[in-house]
């Protein structure tokens, strides 16, 4: 089983701060890396999936980085707003089937 | 606008009931996934279908089992209910394309708690 992990598990930040967290995963045998929003009493939203080396991916504030040689993807968020506050969770394929391995997840607090 | 919906937000059941957990999607998604999701773990899969009346088990099948007889419909079985299995449960589907991944599109999860 692959052994998905997500730094830091909780992160507070104050509102216009930008802030970026980290997902490893093991690089051999990749083959894409998704990123997902859940925010409290919601279902989780995807945000990117991610398939090459050197991709960079953005939407609004929020972008990711991906580095398959060493296993490590980066998702950052410039300005943070209240309304960013939520678990943002990794999950690479489990093998080249469609089944994912996700992540604990890292939590944002935005205060005001 | 796409949707996944999961039969019941909250569920109380008793230790040794027959628990029927229901998921459906109106994408015309090959895919269908039943994930649990615990304090301090990552989503975990218990079962996933590509087809009608096709399925694979996930890490974590003990306890479960899963029906999809139509393609819009999955749904995760408690065989028999117990303490262990208080959990939110999460569905999920996607598109089948070969050679690629596409994003989940989950539902709103179902927080079981057995008593």
């Amino acid at each position: 089983i692959l052994n998905v992990e997500q730094s830091p598990q909780s992160l507070h930040v104050q509102e216009g701060d930008s802030t970026n967290f980290t997902c490893s995963f093991p690089s051999s045998n990749f083959y894409a890396l998704h990123w997902y929003r859940w925010e409290t009493a919601k279902s989780p939203e995807a945000l990117f999936v991610m398939t090459l080396n050197g991709d960079e991916k953005k939407k609004g504030r929020i972008s990711a980085t991906l580095n398959t040689k060493e296993g490590y993807s980066y998702l950052y968020i410039k300005g943070s707003q209240p309304e960013d506050s939520a678990t943002y969770l990794c999950a690479p394929p489990m093998d080249s089937s469609y089944k994912l391995i996700f992540g604990s997840g890292t939590r944002l607090l935005v205060r005001p | 606008d796409v949707k996944v919906t999961q039969s019941s937000r909250y569920l109380v059941k008793r230790t040794g009931e027959k628990v029927f957990l229901e998921c459906v999607q109106d994408m015309d998604h090959e895919n269908m996934f039943w994930y649990r999701q615990d304090p301090g773990l990552g989503l975990r899969l218990i079962y996933f279908s590509y087809d009608v009346k096709m399925k694979e088990k996930g890490d974590i099948p003990e306890g479960y089992s899963v029906s999809r007889e139509k393609k819009e419909r999955f749904s995760l079985i408690l065989e028999s209910a117990s303490t262990n299995q208080t959990s939110m449960y999460l569905c999920a589907s996607s598109l089948r394309i070969g050679g690629l991944h596409p994003p989940h599109t989950f539902g709103s999860g179902t927080r079981l708690t057995v008593v």
